[in-house]
């Protein structure tokens, strides 16, 4: 099955400055790699994927990477606020028989922007 | 936008006792998903299920958990006879496909606290 790395653990950044959190795959058939923000007593919201057939993704401040030769993906956050204080998971999934694909995720990183 | 709805979003039980978590899935999504995510931990994998039948369960997923749609709009899960290593936050979730194409949408979760 498939085996999510994440790092750091915590993260802790001035506002306005970058953030990056870095996440190692282990199958190299993983084709999907989403990001989630959690934020306190909520549920994994989805803040943005990529797939295996681009290298990079953006959307506004947030952006992913992705090198399939080294397997790994990183989430990039640029310009920081406040309000990106949380918890982030990266995933990744796990090959199914189903045709029903379930999520691995890493270990989460807590951000923390301080003002 | 489309939400994914939780209850309770905190249940207190005793050790032995049956629990039923709810959720009521996106409307026209037909994947439906139970993670799990003990304090400070990852999020897990527990059951998927589609038509009507689980289509894959982890090992966490013992006999003491079942899951059911029994009308319509609900999803729910099960525990039997819980246990305290069962205390826990509890994520439904629903995809429109059984691939990730989409991605996940999840509720905010039911806490679980087994005493």
């Amino acid at each position: 099955g498939e085996n999510v790395e994440q790092h750091p653990s915590t993260l802790s950044v001035q506002e306005g400055d970058s953030a990056v959190i870095k996440c190692t795959y282990s199958d190299s058939a993983s084709n999907y790699f989403p990001w989630y923000k959690q934020e306190l007593g909520k549920g994994p919201q989805l803040i943005i994927d990529i797939r295996s057939n681009v290298g990079e993704k953006k959307d506004q401040r947030i952006a992913v990477t992705l090198n399939k030769t080294a397997k790994h993906f990183s989430l990039h956050i640029t310009e920081t606020q406040p309000e990106d204080s949380a918890v982030y998971f990266c995933a990744a999934p796990n090959p199914s028989n189903f045709g029903n694909e379930k999520l691995t995720f890493g270990t989460g990183t807590r951000l923390t922007i301080i003002p | 936008e489309p939400e994914v709805t939780q209850t309770p979003s905190h249940q207190v039980t005793q050790m032995g006792q049956e629990v039923i978590l709810r959720c009521v899935p996106i409307s026209n999504h037909l994947y439906f998903y139970w993670y799990r995510q003990i304090l400070g931990q990852k999020v897990e994998f527990l059951v998927s299920f589609y038509n009507n039948e689980i289509s894959e369960k982890s090992e966490i997923f013992d006999d003491q958990f079942s899951v059911e749609r029994p009308d319509g709009s609900n999803f729910t899960l099960k525990i039997r006879s819980t246990k305290l290593e069962d205390s826990a936050m509890y994520f439904c979730a629903s995809t429109p496909t059984g691939l990730l194409v989409y991605g996940y949408t999840f509720g905010s979760g039911t806490r679980l606290t087994v005493v």
